[in-house]
């Protein structure tokens, strides 16, 4: 079965501390695998999608397939990074293109 | 902007009474979503269309219907809410074309109390 698994409910790190968010995936087919972001009282939107392998707000994340994983890293925390990360996982699902399956989201916490 | 909007932000509606949720968009997208989440939970879907065409998930109650009169406009509507139907409620859209389909737009959510 398709599943999107975050291990953390919370991540805290200190402004300036290297920043990893876990993001492990079960699917049988060609994954495209997604970050999603929502900070504080704004909506949730796409971070970044690892088709694209770039670098957006200073976060990258590499998709691997032997550890089927997506972890999205950054080298240095700021304090606006603080929000709700989710992990996201395309595919084809009953024959319907374009679903996401999400992971529960990391809360991550930056403080000064 | 070009946006997605949701109305009401906040329902609270009574147990069995039923209550409809609204999402437009300036987006001229084809693809309108719609999830379910509840607290400390992945965001869930709930349904999707297609242009006109209708997406129901598998294990979507049949409590849960959906309307899409036109590009810009989709409804959700919960027959007869029930405490477990308490959530937030997000519309979201994309293009659906081209590889743009995982490239979804989300509005800010309506939050349903159910009394």
């Amino acid at each position: 079965a398709q599943r999107v698994t975050q291990p953390e409910k919370l991540l805290s790190v200190f402004k300036g501390a290297p920043v990893e968010l876990k993001c492990n995936y079960s699917y049988s087919g060609s994954p495209e695998l997604f970050w999603y972001v929502q900070y504080s009282r704004q909506r949730l939107q796409l971070l970044l999608r690892h088709i694209s392998r770039e670098s957006i707000k200073g976060f990258t994340a590499d998709l691997n397939k032997g550890e089927t994983s997506f972890h999205l890293k950054k080298p240095f925390a700021q304090e606006e990074d603080s929000a709700m990360y989710y992990c996201a996982l395309g595919g084809n699902y009953g024959g319907s293109q374009g679903n996401l399956i999400f992971g529960k989201g990391t809360k991550l916490s930056v403080k000064p | 902007d070009a946006m997605v909007i949701q109305n009401p932000r906040y329902q609270v509606t009574q147990f069995g009474k039923p209550v409809t949720l609204s999402c437009s968009q300036t987006l001229n997208h084809n693809v309108m979503y719609w999830y379910q989440q509840k607290s400390s939970q992945a965001p869930k879907l709930l349904f999707h269309y297609y242009d006109k065409d209708f997406n129901n998930e598998a294990d979507t109650p049949d409590n849960f219907q959906s309307r899409r009169p036109n590009t810009s406009f989709c409804f959700l509507d919960i027959r007869s809410p029930g405490l477990g139907d308490a959530a937030m409620y997000l519309c979201a859209t994309s293009r659906g074309a081209g590889g743009y389909h995982y490239e979804q737009y989300f509005g800010p959510g309506t939050r349903l109390t159910v009394t």
